[in-house]
């Protein structure tokens, strides 16, 4: 059961956008339109951002958006905030095995 | 307003079993499957276990079949995780969550701290 990858680092300038990527295989990421996003400040507990690939939860700025193409999603981030600053956690159903999570990327506002 | 509330984290020698369980308030439990996500100091998360909303199905990561199972009760609005033969690799943080959809998870308790450590 591998994780997702994910860049462990990204960073932007306040106002700038900033991408960041979670490639899996045709038995995750590429298979289903299952895609979640997670935002954890340290010490905190994850929040969801974003689900079924590009889909926000109520109270969610539209800052944030998903996309997906073939084994890679990605999450933008646009028109950076410091509170943005935080580490960005990919998550996508696997088949049996339900949930395999991204090894995270902390995500540094300048 | 949803609250999950973890307890029952702590120290635990290697070999040694702990109970977690998760409060449940705010909404129906018994209409969602639930989940218990952990994380190890420093490291990202590791999805652990779920249980459908009537206990009739239940999934593993496979690094803690037949150490780990997951309960729930839902007259008591609650969610179990009885961990057995723990292992140092087991010290993470756990938290309970709810499941949202398919593979998401909409709400986090606080979580609980699990040290397996001689």
């Amino acid at each position: 059961q591998s994780a997702l990858t994910q860049p462990p680092s990204a960073s932007g300038s306040p106002g700038q956008s900033v991408t960041i990527s979670c490639t899996g295989t045709s038995s995750d990421v590429g298979g289903y339109n299952y895609v979640s996003w997670y935002q954890q400040h340290p010490g905190k507990a994850p929040k969801l951002m974003i689900y079924e690939v590009s889909k926000r939860p109520s109270g969610v700025p539209d800052r944030f958006s998903g996309s997906k193409s073939g084994n890679t999603a990605s999450l933008t981030v646009s028109g950076l905030q410091a509170e943005d600053e935080a580490d960005y956690y990919c998550s996508s159903y696997a088949g049996s095995i339900p949930v395999v999570f991204g090894g995270g990327t902390k995500l540094t506002v300048l | 307003e949803v609250q999950l509330v973890e307890s029952g984290g702590g120290l635990v020698q290697p070999g040694g079993s702990l109970r977690l369980s998760c409060a449940a308030s705010g909404f129906t439990f018994s209409s969602y499957w639930m989940s218990w996500v952990r994380q190890a100091p420093g490291k990202g998360l590791e999805w652990v276990a779920n249980i459908k909303q009537d206990g009739g199905e239940k999934y593993y990561v496979d690094s803690v079949k037949g150490r780990f199972t997951i309960s729930r009760d839902n007259a008591k609005i609650s969610l179990y995780l009885q961990m057995n033969s723990l292992r140092a690799e087991d010290t993470a943080v756990y938290y309970c969550a709810r499941d949202w959809r398919v593979a998401g998870f909409d709400y986090w308790g606080q979580g609980t701290l699990v040290t397996v450590s001689s």
